[in-house]
């Protein structure tokens, strides 16, 4: 049964800091990753989604890079903001049409 | 494109009543349909899948005659949580895809709450 894991469960930062995120998978076979970005009491936004054939996705000041073959995914977030203040939830799809498997997340919180 | 609607988008029952949450695909036939269930600062925890037509496919530890699904056409899917109480307060979130798309979209939600 496929697993996710994101480490560090919260992270404070001041603004303008570059950090990472990071999420590992115990299942290796996958069909594409998805990082997501949720707000206190809202519901999902998509960030990016990498498909299994790619290594790296990227929008804005937003990186993720897949290692498929030893179940890693990294979000990069160039020059913080307090507006980036958000859970991020990294997600798998083991086959297409399945439905996505979700990390804990990462509660970051980015200071003025 | 691609937008997922939920109605409510909150609920406050009394315990033993039933309440029914609607998803939407609103632009797109969804084939498939995904429901989730997240409770306070855990992540979302997928409950079932349901094909259009066909029977839902709950997830293990979810009671399939407590949280009725029904996905009756390509752009509505119900779930019914029956005799609700306390313990399944929480925060319900669906998911549509369709057969065009790689990737499923999300409804913005639904907190309920069983006093």
């Amino acid at each position: 049964k496929q697993e996710v894991t994101q480490i560090p469960a919260a992270l404070s930062v001041p603004e303008g800091e570059n950090l990472v995120l990071n999420c590992s998978f115990t299942d290796s076979a996958i069909y594409n990753l998805q990082w997501f970005r949720q707000d206190p009491g809202k519901g999902l936004t998509s960030l990016l989604l990498i498909q299994s054939s790619q290594r790296e996705q990227t929008s804005g000041r937003l990186n993720a890079s897949l290692d498929k073959s030893s179940g890693r995914s990294t979000l990069y977030i160039a020059a913080s903001q307090p507006g980036d203040s958000a859970t991020y939830l990294c997600a798998v799809r083991g086959q297409a049409g399945t439905a996505l498997i979700f990390g804990k997340g990462t509660t970051l919180s980015v200071s003025s | 494109g691609a937008v997922v609607s939920q109605h409510p988008s909150w609920v406050i029952c009394k315990s033993g009543t039933s309440v029914k949450i609607e998803c939407r695909s609103l632009d797109f036939q969804a084939t498939t349909m995904f429901w989730y269930r997240q409770f306070p600062k855990q992540s979302l925890m997928l409950m079932a899948t349901s094909n259009e037509g066909s029977k839902a496919t709950y997830e293990q530890g979810v009671e399939k005659d407590k949280f009725l699904i029904n996905h009756a056409s390509l752009t509505l899917s119900t779930l019914t949580v029956t005799s609700a109480h306390p313990e399944d307060s929480s925060f319900y979130i669906c998911s549509a895809r369709s057969g065009a798309y790689n990737e499923q979209f999300f409804g913005p939600g639904t907190r309920l709450t069983v006093l």
